[in-house]
């Protein structure tokens, strides 16, 4: 089946704006996470979606930030009024629910912050 | 704060050569530690989740071992090949659901 999907792949935008960005989890799995990747930092957890709720929104950074999904599904990771200190590469992940699942990867999205 | 410290932070190596990067956690509220494998402009792919102290996985030319007590653990490529070079990530999981991960070592594979 498909695998985790994000749109858009790059994002450019002036500082100031506001940005979503956007995440199509595999079809069944009940957790979906948010996770980015600042220049020369390893990945950086933002937060964790159990169905439709966040239980833990402990990683995200500001309150500029912030995140929903929606039928168990599609996630939107929304940044106000972006800074630069938020260019990153911004990934999902989606997975079964247990220690031992793997966390699927989606491609990312790049976003630039000029 | 969970410190999940891995090394080498890089590394070069000639196609053929055998070798092996580390990655340390915390060894208190384990549940599983994961490898990935992150290629430029790929999404990171999944190579083992091990949860049990001993554990040892294998993929084709690539291992991974597991000690939860001193809270480390192993990954081993036999015989590298230039497909090999990207970022070799850990992740630590102290919970159901999150990973902590490493910085990662990005390897080099020349031919």
């Amino acid at each position: 089946g498909a695998g985790v999907s994000q749109s858009p792949s790059n994002k450019v935008t002036e500082k100031g704006k506001d940005v979503e960005l956007r995440c199509d989890p595999i079809s069944g799995h009940t957790a979906l996470y948010w996770y980015r990747q600042s220049l020369g930092q390893g990945l950086e957890f933002l937060i964790y979606f159990q169905g439709n709720s966040a239980p833990d929104k402990s990683g995200l950074p500001s309150d500029r930030f912030s995140a929903e999904r929606t039928g168990g599904s599609v996630s939107t990771l929304t940044i106000q009024r972006t800074q630069q200190e938020d260019s990153a590469v911004y990934l999902c992940a989606s997975s079964f629910l247990g220690p031992s699942y793997e966390q699927y990867f989606g491609p990312g999205t790049r976003l630039t912050v000029t | 704060i969970l410190n999940v410290e891995q090394s080498p932070q890089s590394l070069h190596v000639q196609e053929g050569d055998s070798t092996n990067f580390t990655c340390s956690f915390p060894s208190s509220n384990f549940y599983a530690l994961h490898w990935y494998r992150w290629e430029t402009a790929k999404s990171p792919e999944a190579l083992f989740v091990m949860t049990l102290n001993g554990d040892e996985k294998k993929k084709g030319r690539i291992s991974a071992t597991l000690n939860t007590k001193e809270g480390y653990s192993y990954l081993y490529i036999k015989g590298s090949q230039p497909e090999d070079s990207a970022t070799y990530l850990c992740a630590f999981k102290n919970s159901n659901y999150k990973l902590t991960f490493g910085k990662g070592t990005l390897l080099t594979v020349n031919p």
